[in-house]
């Protein structure tokens, strides 16, 4: 079955530590990759996403991720933690094509400590 | 920007009781979506429509039900509600995928939040 893997409920880091957060996928074909965050009380918003050409993408508020066709991984990471970077983030794939549907994993909790 | 709303933040219903979710948004997209979301569980789709009166089953759509009467509007029913449907609702919105560099992103509202006492 088609499924999206978040090894890490949750991660507390310090502020101005570096971040990265595990995302790994099943399916055999180059999927489409998303990262959303999601503040307390807020919707998703997109961090990122990869379609295809470069491997390593930038996305808003510093982050970036390296999708790993070898390892089915996509992981996101920022060199430098801010503490508004507290929040819960979403790694989500859509698996083939026709009506975007979206699978998401289970989502990891950030904590970021002064 | 685009615009997702949901017509509730917070909704407190009982059991048995018929709710109705309302989802708007005012980018013109064709395909809208309902998930809920529980800890643990990440987001899981109850429904999505790719066009008016078009409706799909997503991966639980077992005691919900949806509405798609205008290209806008994306409505979520619980005929009969029940305590293990007390979650967070959050509802999107995307356009149709036109190629591998299209905006395939969904766009998400702010959640409602019910409780089924």
């Amino acid at each position: 079955a088609q499924s999206v893997t978040q090894p890490d409920i949750h991660i507390t880091v310090s502020e101005g530590a570096s971040l990265e957060l595990r995302c790994n996928y099943s399916y055999g074909a180059t999927p489409y990759l998303f990262w959303y965050v999601q503040s307390p009380g807020q919707g998703l918003q997109l961090l990122l996403k990869y379609f295809s050409g470069d491997t390593l993408v930038q996305g808003i508020k510093g982050f970036e991720a390296e999708f790993k066709r070898s390892q089915s991984s996509f992981n996101l990471r920022k060199p430098s933690v801010h503490w508004s970077d507290a929040a819960e983030y979403f790694c989500a794939v859509i698996f083939s094509g026709g009506y975007n549907k979206l699978i998401f994993g289970a989502g990891t909790r950030l904590a970021v400590h002064p | 920007d685009v615009k997702v709303t949901q017509s509730s933040r917070y909704l407190v219903k009982r059991t048995g009781e018929k709710v109705f979710l309302e989802c708007v948004q005012d980018m013109d997209h064709e395909n809208m979506f309902w998930y809920r979301q529980d800890p643990g569980l990440g987001l899981r789709l109850i429904y999505f429509s790719y066009d008016v009166k078009m409706k799909e089953k997503g991966d639980i759509p077992e005691g919900y039900s949806v509405s798609r009467e205008k290209k806008e509007r994306f409505s979520l029913i619980l005929e009969s509600a029940s305590t293990n449907q007390t979650s967070m609702y959050l509802c999107a919105s995307s356009s149709l995928p036109t190629g591998i560099s299209s905006g395939n992103e969904q766009f998400f509202g702010p959640g409602t939040r019910l409780t089924v006492l």
